[in-house]
C-alpha cells in the first residue's frame, strides 16, 4: 500500500524551531518529486515547499522562504521540513504529499501533522 | 487572499450537475495545462480528483470532469450523490511554484 506518514508535530514557540519527518512506503521514494503543503485552522490549502527526486532542486512559498529548508533521505524514504523561526500564523496542520510523475499533481497526501506556534 | 479564485459555495439537489470555477492569470491556470482537483471531506486529507485541467485518476468516478478556457478551469460533477459533500480546492503548477484556489463547500441539498 501506498502511503506516507508525517511526525514531528507538536506545539512550538514563536523563534523556535522543529522538524517534521515524514516515512514514505510503498513505491520507488527516490524517483518522485515531494512536497509539503499546509492548512490553517479552517482555512484553505496552501503549498509552501517542493523538492526533485534527487534533492538538487528546491522551491519554496515566499512566506516561509529563508525559514523553512525541505530535504530528503533517500536511503530511508524519508522527506523533511526543517521549520525555524516559526510564527503564529504558520499554524496549521502540514501533509507530506508526492507529486504524480510529469503531471505536477498532488497524488498521494499522508494524514497531515499538526504544528502549533504559541508561546 | 488566495492565489486562485473560487466561490465560497455550491449547491445541488441529488441527480443534478453542479460546475464550481477557478480563476486565475496567465502566469498559472492560463499558461499551463497542470490544473489539478482536490476533494477534501472533513477531518481527512485531501484526495485528487482531477489533473492536467481533465484526466481523471484511475478509481474516480467519471461523474467528474474538468475543463479550461483562458485563465478559468471548471470542475462539473454530474450525477450528484450524498457523498459529494465535501470542500473542493483548484491548484495550478505556477513556474516553480503551486497555487492553490481558497476552496469551495459543495453542499448537496
Amino acid at each position: 500500500e501506498v502511503q506516507m506518514v508525517e511526525s514531528g508535530g507538536g506545539l512550538v514557540q514563536p523563534g523556535g524551531s522543529l522538524r517534521l519527518s515524514c516515512a514514505a512506503s510503498g513505491f520507488t521514494f527516490s524517483s518522485y518529486e515531494m512536497n509539503w503543503v499546509r492548512q490553517a485552522p479552517g482555512k484553505g490549502l496552501e503549498w509552501v515547499s517542493y523538492i526533485s527526486p534527487s534533492g538538487t532542486t528546491t522551491y519554496y512559498a515566499d512566506s516561509v522562504k529563508g525559514r523553512f529548508t525541505i530535504s530528503r533521505d533517500n536511503a530511508k524514504n524519508s522527506l523533511y521540513l526543517q521549520m525555524n523561526s516559526p510564527r503564529a500564523e504558520d499554524t496549521a496542520v502540514y501533509y507530506c504529499v508526492r507529486d504524480s510523475m510529469a503531471t505536477d499533481a498532488f497524488d498521494i497526501w499522508g494524514q497531515g501533522a499538526m504544528v502549533t506556534v504559541s508561546s | 487572499q488566495s492565489a486562485l479564485t473560487q466561490p465560497p459555495s455550491a449547491s445541488g439537489s441529488p441527480g443534478q450537475s453542479v460546475t464550481i470555477s477557478c480563476t486565475g492569470t496567465s502566469s498559472d491556470v492560463g499558461g499551463y495545462n497542470y490544473v489539478s482537483w482536490y476533494q477534501q471531506h472533513p477531518g481527512k486529507a485531501p484526495k485528487l480528483m482531477i489533473y492536467e485541467v481533465s484526466k481523471r485518476p484511475s478509481g474516480v468516478p467519471d461523474r467528474f470532469s474538468g475543463s479550461k478556457s483562458g485563465n478559468t478551469a471548471s470542475l462539473t460533477v454530474s450525477g450528484l450523490q450524498a457523498e459529494d459533500e465535501a470542500d473542493y480546492y483548484c491548484s495550478s503548477y505556477a513556474g516553480g511554484k503551486w497555487v492553490f484556489g481558497g476552496g469551495t463547500r459543495l453542499t448537496v441539498l
